[in-house]
């Protein structure tokens, strides 16, 4: 079985600073990794997914996560926090579904970004 | 472009009482979800319909019904309200990424659903 945790339920950072959102999972498989962002009032939006590849991907808005099987992390990180970046971010952890099988992920608590001008 | 689009927006209802969550995506897509979203919790799939015709429950589905009443539309029915059902519920939709794997999820804009 899957899961997720999402280490902080929230995080303060400063205009300009690092943003660091920890995620670990427990898969049986390798498993397929998203990171969704939620605004104010507002549904869900992909920032980036992991399926297969280079384990570092990039994501809209300037923000990245490396998949790192040995620790089983996909953190997500940002160089530099904007005031737009104010928001919940979930991560997502998926089992590549069965031939014809139904896609089914896992959602992390979410992480609430703060961010301090 | 509508992408997954649920109504009504708010809704207030008193204990016992019925009510119908609607959802329809114009993406085309096999796989539709309805999920609730309270504080410290994330999102709670309560049921799911991998493709239209079949349903199947989640991690959270006493208390409700659904139907896929064809491809493009996904209703949720809670049929005696109970204030542990106030909440915010998403309806989503995705489909197979035939290129790389890993479905991305659409989510609606959310229907803020208030039991007193």
């Amino acid at each position: 079985a899957q899961s997720v945790t999402q280490l902080g339920s929230h995080v303060s950072v400063s205009e300009g600073a690092l943003v660091l959102l920890r995620c670990n999972y427990s898969s049986s498989v390798p498993p397929y990794l998203f990171w969704y962002v939620q605004y104010p009032n507002q549904g869900l939006q992909l920032l980036l997914k992991y399926t297969t590849g280079a384990t570092l991907v990039k994501g809209i808005n300037g923000f990245e996560a490396e998949f790192k099987k040995s620790e089983t992390s996909f953190h997500l990180t940002k160089p530099s926090a904007h005031m737009s970046d104010a928001a919940e971010y979930f991560c997502a952890v998926s089992d590549p579904p069965h031939r014809g099988g139904s896609y089914i992920p896992t959602f992390g608590r979410g992480t609430s970004l703060i961010v301090h001008p | 472009n509508a992408g997954v689009t649920q109504t009504p927006k708010f809704q207030v209802l008193k204990t016992g009482q019925s009510m119908t969550l609607q959802c329809a995506q114009d993406m085309n897509h096999n796989s539709m979800y309805w999920y609730r979203q309270d504080p410290g919790m994330g999102l709670r799939l309560i049921y799911y319909s991998a493709s239209e015709g079949t349903t199947d429950k989640g991690e959270v589905p006493n208390g409700y019904n659904v139907s896929r009443l064809n491809k493009r539309e996904f209703s949720l029915r809670l049929e005696s309200a109970a204030p542990s059902q106030t909440s915010v519920y998403f309806c989503a939709s995705s489909d197979r990424d035939t290129t790389r794997g890993g479905n991305t999820i659409y989510f609606g804009e959310g229907s803020w659903l208030t039991v007193v």
